[in-house]
C-alpha cells in the first residue's frame, strides 16, 4: 500500500528566509505531484515531476524528486507573506489508472 | 477553459439524515474522482470512475455511501445516514481519460462541498 509521509506538518517562518518540506512514499511512485491549498479553497496544482531528477521552479518555489530515495522536496527561497499556505504532495498509485495519494499536508506560516 | 463544479458549497445536517453532492467535471475530462478531507488531514480517495464504470471504490463505505456517474458526465454522491464522522470536505476533481506520453496524471480539483454534521 502506497503511503506518503510529508514533515514538518507545521512550519511558520519569517519571511526572507529558506527552508525545505520534505515528501516521503513507501513504495514505487514515478510520478509526484504537489499542491497548495489557501484556508477555505480547493487543491491548487503547483508541480508535477514525472521523472528521477525533475526539478521545477516557479518564482521562489522549487520542487524536485528523488524516485531511488523516495523523496521530493519543495523549497521556499525567500519566503514572502503570499506563500503562507497548506502544501500537499500526492504519488501516483497506480500509473494506468492515475490514483494519486496524499501526504498529510505541511501548513506553513509565513511571519512579517 | 470552465473548471470542476460542485454543489452545494455548504450543508448542515443531523446524524442520520442523508445529504447529496454534485459534481460536474471539466468538459472532456473522463475520469471522475470523489475525495473526502477531513479537517487538517490530506484528501483520501473515495471513489474513481472512468467514464459512466467504477474504477476504484474499495475506501467507499458501501453501507453508507453511494455514488454514481449516469451518462459519463455529471456524478452524484451520496450519504445515507450520515454520521458525525463524515463531517469533512467532499472534493471532486477530474483528470483526462488515460496516461498518454504527454498526459502528466494531474488531477484537476473543484471547490469542495463542507459537510457538517451535528
Amino acid at each position: 500500500e502506497l503511503k506518503v509521509e510529508q514533515n514538518p506538518l507545521f512550519l511558520s517562518m519569517q519571511e526572507g528566509k529558506n527552508y525545505t518540506i520534505y515528501c516521503n512514499y513507501s513504495t514505487t511512485s514515478d510520478r509526484l505531484y504537489w499542491y497548495r491549498q489557501d484556508p477555505g479553497k480547493s487543491l491548487e496544482s503547483l508541480f508535477v515531476l514525472l521523472s528521477n531528477g525533475a526539478v521545477k521552479q516557479e518564482g521562489r518555489l522549487m520542487a524536485s524528486l528523488d524516485t531511488k530515495a523516495r523523496l521530493s522536496t519543495l523549497h521556499i527561497t525567500a519566503a514572502v507573506h503570499d506563500l503562507s499556505a497548506t502544501y500537499f504532495c500526492a504519488a501516483s498509485r497506480d500509473m494506468g489508472a492515475q490514483k494519486l495519494v496524499f501526504g498529510q499536508g505541511t501548513r506553513l506560516t509565513i511571519n512579517p | 477553459e470552465a473548471g470542476v463544479a460542485q454543489s452545494p458549497r455548504y450543508k448542515i445536517i443531523e446524524k442520520r439524515q442523508s445529504v447529496a453532492f454534485w459534481c460536474n467535471p471539466i468538459s472532456g475530462h473522463a475520469t471522475l474522482y470523489w475525495y473526502q478531507q477531513i479537517l487538517g488531514q490530506g484528501p483520501k480517495l473515495l471513489i474513481q470512475f472512468q467514464n459512466n464504470g467504477v474504477v476504484d471504490d474499495s475506501q467507499l463505505p458501501k453501507d453508507r455511501f453511494s455514488a454514481e456517474r449516469l451518462k459519463g458526465v455529471d456524478s452524484t454522491l451520496k450519504i445515507q445516514p450520515a454520521k458525525l464522522e463524515d463531517s469533512a470536505v467532499y472534493l471532486c476533481a477530474s483528470s483526462p481519460r488515460s496516461i498518454k506520453r504527454l498526459n502528466t496524471g494531474e488531477l484537476f480539483f473543484g471547490e469542495g462541498s463542507r459537510l457538517t454534521v451535528l
